[in-house]
């Protein structure tokens, strides 16, 4: 069965503090993607990385595929991060348009 | 970068009316596009991978006669929920990937949400 368990679920935080968002998964993908989601909806892709670490401004995405494991870091926690972030994987069906499969979320809040 | 919008934002509708949703990609094209639906406090759930110029490829437990799937061009794909009904309520994602390969990047809508009274 292809499950994406995120942890945690809600994460509350100081402003300024250093945030981490795991995200573990259980066979082989292609990509990994890590998702943003705000109150009305809309949702932005913040990284797809398939090994290694990717860094935009204050976001950190690492992967480790050994471990099935990838985590999101952001560093200086700021108010306006607040959202649910979203970790999901195409898992290797063989295929050039293998689907994603999603996680459940983790709902951050950042308090001033 | 790139783009892709949906309309409408919102939509309420009564019971057996159908809505049609569409999803663009504004600066690229898609031969492939993908419809999601999510529920209040739940996931993205994938419902069908919309394919231009050919039929939609429907997950399991999706009806294809209810949640019709048209993929006319290389920049629109049309979702119409036909026969609307409450439990069809809900927040109506597409994405789009730029590539084509299996480590495209993806792009998202901004999401309808469909309101059936």
């Amino acid at each position: 069965k292809n499950e994406v368990e995120q942890s945690p679920q809600n994460l509350t935080a100081q402003e300024g503090e250093f945030i981490t968002i795991n995200c573990s998964y259980s066979v082989g993908i292609s990509a990994l993607h890590w998702l943003q989601q705000h109150p009305g909806g809309g949702i932005v892709s913040l990284f797809m990385l398939s090994s290694g670490k990717k860094k935009h401004g204050r976001l950190i995405a690492t992967i480790n595929i050994q471990e099935k494991h990838s985590s999101l870091h952001i560093t200086a926690s700021h108010p306006r991060d607040s959202a649910v972030y979203i970790c999901a994987v195409r898992y290797n069906y063989g295929g050039s348009q293998g689907n994603l499969i999603f996680g459940k979320g983790t709902k951050l809040s950042v308090k001033p | 970068g790139a783009v892709v919008s949906q309309h409408p934002s919102w939509v309420i509708c009564k019971s057996g009316t159908s809505v049609k949703i569409e999803c663009r990609s504004l600066d690229f094209q898609a031969t492939t596009m993908f419809w999601y639906r999510q529920f209040p406090k739940q996931s993205l759930m994938l419902m069908a991978t919309s394919n231009e110029g050919s039929k939609a490829t429907y997950e399991q437990g999706v009806e294809k006669d209810k949640f019709l799937i048209n993929h006319a061009s290389l920049t629109l794909s049309t979702l119409t929920v036909t026969s609307a009904h409450p439990e069809d309520s809900s927040f109506y994602i597409c994405s789009a990937p730029l590539g084509g390969g299996n480590t495209d990047t993806q792009y998202f809508g901004p999401g309808t949400r469909l309101t059936v009274l």
